[in-house]
């Protein structure tokens, strides 16, 4: 069965610094990843996914990601991050092809960003 | 297109009492998708509907909770005699089935305290 971790509960970061989220994916043959962003009082909102095609994945807010097969890594990047950026981030592995949505999430990584 | 909107947004309720919370989605999705997220954990997954038809439930799904989706469209949850266990919030999702692009959209979420 799939599953996912998320191997940093809290990140703090500068504003203006870098940005990598991680997370560890476990997959059957075919991966269906997402990252998913939720602001205070918010819904979960799609940030990036990927299930086929090219490996590098543009997403919202300017934040990017490269599927690597070979590390079942698809970790979200951002060059320089802004304080609307702090959020709770929550990776996630869909159940297979006519069911992607059925996700299985991980337990999020809280971004917290210093002025 | 208004997204996909829970009500109510948040709701108190004295153990042992009935509980009903309805989720509308986007008008054209044909899926629509109940988790629930604990404070400190993602959304899990409990059940999800494909039109009118009820397609899976989740083992986290006890016998006093029941979801129906009449006619396809807004859909309800309801838990019966509450326990304090029940304290959560209880996401919607829909999406468009059509091939390995499905992408969900969250709403917003009903927050339950069972006191």
């Amino acid at each position: 069965a799939q599953s996912v971790t998320q191997p940093d509960i809290h990140i703090t970061v500068s504003e203006g610094a870098s940005l990598e989220l991680r997370c560890n994916y476990s997959y059957g043959a075919t991966p269906y990843l997402f990252w998913y962003v939720q602001s205070p009082g918010q819904g979960l909102q799609l940030l990036l996914k990927y299930f086929s095609g090219d490996t590098l994945v543009q997403g919202i807010k300017g934040f990017e990601a490269e599927f690597k097969r070979s590390q079942s890594s698809f970790n979200p990047r951002k060059p320089s991050v802004h304080w609307s950026d702090a959020a709770e981030y929550f990776c996630a592995v869909g159940a297979g092809f006519t069911n992607a949505g059925k996700s299985t999430f991980g337990d999020g990584t809280t971004l917290t960003v210093k002025p | 297109d208004t997204g996909v909107s829970q009500n109510p947004r948040h709701k108190i309720t004295k153990r042992g009492q009935n509980v009903t919370f309805r989720c509308d989605p986007i008008s054209e999705h044909n899926r629509l998708y109940w988790y629930r997220q604990t404070l400190g954990q993602g959304p899990e997954f409990l059940t999800y509907f494909q039109n009118e038809a009820q397609l899976e439930k989740s083992r986290l799904l006890s016998d006093r909770f029941s979801a129906e989706r009449p006619k396809g469209s807004f859909s309800t949850l309801e838990i019966q005699r509450t326990e304090q266990g029940d304290s959560a919030m209880y996401l919607c999702a829909s999406s468009l089935i059509g091939g390995p692009q499905e992408t969900q959209y969250f709403g917003p979420g009903t927050r339950l305290l069972v006191l």
